[in-house]
């Protein structure tokens, strides 16, 4: 079945840091998902992309569809304390209509 | 617009008990989800359901798992008889065909099972 790495697995940073995880994928997704959960909470949509190269911002979030359709990566900058929580990517591909892969997750904490 | 719905928000029950985990997708949209979440195995998908059919239960752990949709607007997850390894943050999401599958979760039911 399809696979999604996630790394890291968890980052400690400072407040103000730029903070870089990614997504690979062992196939060929049609659609990248970034979601966010805060703890005790759901996880929460952050951006979706759509197409091969896809550079899609939301406010101090940046994440881009890779050109081989298999990774996505997304940046965080000048983070603050309210920042922290599990961030999960998630690919789609054109089977299993409506059902997405999830990775593991990178749990990012922020001192401040 | 209320998100999803889930009920009860955390379950306490003694193994061997009946649970049922209720979920109310957002309206109109027609993909609902079930997911576990666990220190362990992170999230799994469970069983996702499109206008109310169960397409793949291929997550379902053992036939002590039930989930079914009567209508668009209501979904129940079921676990007789409850064991401890059962333990988990329990996430319904739905999501609409048209925005490409982008998935809404709720915010989850916490289940401890003693």
């Amino acid at each position: 079945g399809q696979q999604l790495n996630q790394s890291p697995q968890s980052m400690f940073i400072q407040e103000g840091e730029d903070v870089s995880m990614n997504c690979t994928s062992s196939s060929i997704f049609n659609t990248w998902l970034w979601y966010k959960q805060d703890p005790g909470e759901g996880p929460v949509l952050l951006i979706a992309l759509y197409k091969a190269g896809e550079l899609t911002s939301n406010g101090r979030l940046t994440a881009q569809f890779g050109i081989t359709r298999k990774d996505s990566f997304l940046n965080i900058s000048a983070s603050i304390p309210s920042d922290v929580g599990i961030y999960f990517c998630a690919g789609k591909d054109n089977t299993n209509a409506g059902k997405s892969t999830f990775g593991d997750g990178t749990t990012l904490t922020v001192k401040p | 617009d209320a998100g999803v719905i889930q009920s009860p928000r955390h379950e306490v029950t003694e193994m061997g008990q009946e649970v049922t985990l209720r979920c109310k997708p957002i309206s109109g949209h027609d993909y609902l989800f079930w997911y576990r979440q666990t220190m362990m195995r992170g999230l799994e998908l469970l069983i996702y359901f499109n206008n109310n059919v169960p397409i793949d239960d291929s997550g379902m752990p053992e036939d002590r798992f039930s989930a079914k949709m009567p209508n668009a607007s209501f979904s129940t997850l079921k676990i007789q008889p409850s064991e401890p390894r059962d333990s988990a943050v329990y996430f319904c999401a739905s999501s609409l065909r048209r925005q490409s599958y982008e998935q809404y979760f709720g915010p989850g039911t916490r289940l401890t099972v003693t």
